[in-house]
């Protein structure tokens, strides 16, 4: 059973302040998923990350993935309020269609001014 | 171009009446997907249609629930002889490709009393 494992699971920042949230997955994956949640809305997609090594940036989070280490991060830099939100990293099962996506926990982050 | 679109928005039910969740995918989409999300947890796949198709229905709980995907008209998640554990949001997800990141709609919460 593919496992799925964020940490922190809460984190509250300064603004200015950089930090990285950790998704580590128990199977072989080369697709993951970073969402965005605000309370009470849906998920947003945040990054796609196909593949071994792959860096994607937006904005002030930029996300890799290493499939060797199953490992994702998000990496906050220079925190603004606006970023406050639940943040999610999904991966796909790997099935041959569909995408069936196993989530974590969630990384509740809050950035105080 | 509208997104993923979901209704009821909020749904209150009494313990053994029947739920029924509506989800339009985006235009062009025909995968589409079915997550709960209990309070204070990540997303939980349930089932994956196509057109007329269960492609995998493995997140589904065994007795009570099922989803359709017609060929006219929208998917629909339902719940019979709904319990208080059936208290949840239910996100609908619609892709137009494997490797594409879900869209996801604004969910339906629903409550049972």
């Amino acid at each position: 059973e593919l496992k799925v494992e964020q940490n922190p699971l809460f984190l509250s920042m300064q603004e200015g302040k950089n930090y990285t949230i950790y998704c580590n997955y128990s199977t072989t994956s080369d697709r993951l998923y970073w969402y965005r949640q605000d309370p009470g809305k849906s998920l947003e997609s945040l990054f796609v990350l196909l593949s071994n090594g792959a860096v994607k940036q937006e904005g002030r989070l930029m996300a890799s993935l290493d499939t060797k280490a199953r490992l994702s991060t998000l990496h906050i830099t220079a925190a603004v309020h606006d970023l406050s939100a639940t943040y999610f990293c999904a991966v796909d099962r790997g099935e041959t269609s569909g995408s069936r996506l196993t989530f974590g926990e969630g990384t509740q982050l809050t950035v105080n001014p | 171009n509208a997104g993923v679109m979901q209704n009821p928005r909020h749904l209150v039910r009494r313990r053994g009446q029947e739920a029924r969740l509506r989800c339009s995918p985006m235009k062009g989409h025909s995968h589409v997907y079915w997550y709960r999300q209990l309070p204070e947890e990540g997303l939980k796949f349930m089932v994956y249609l196509q057109k007329e198709n269960i492609i995998d229905e493995s997140g589904m709980p065994k007795e009570r629930f099922s989803a359709e995907f017609p060929k006219e008209g929208p998917s629909i998640l339902r719940i019979q002889q709904v319990v208080r554990g059936d208290s949840a949001a239910y996100f609908c997800a619609s892709s137009r490709r494997m490797t594409e990141a879900l869209f996801f709609g604004e969910g339906s919460r629903l409550t049972v009393l």
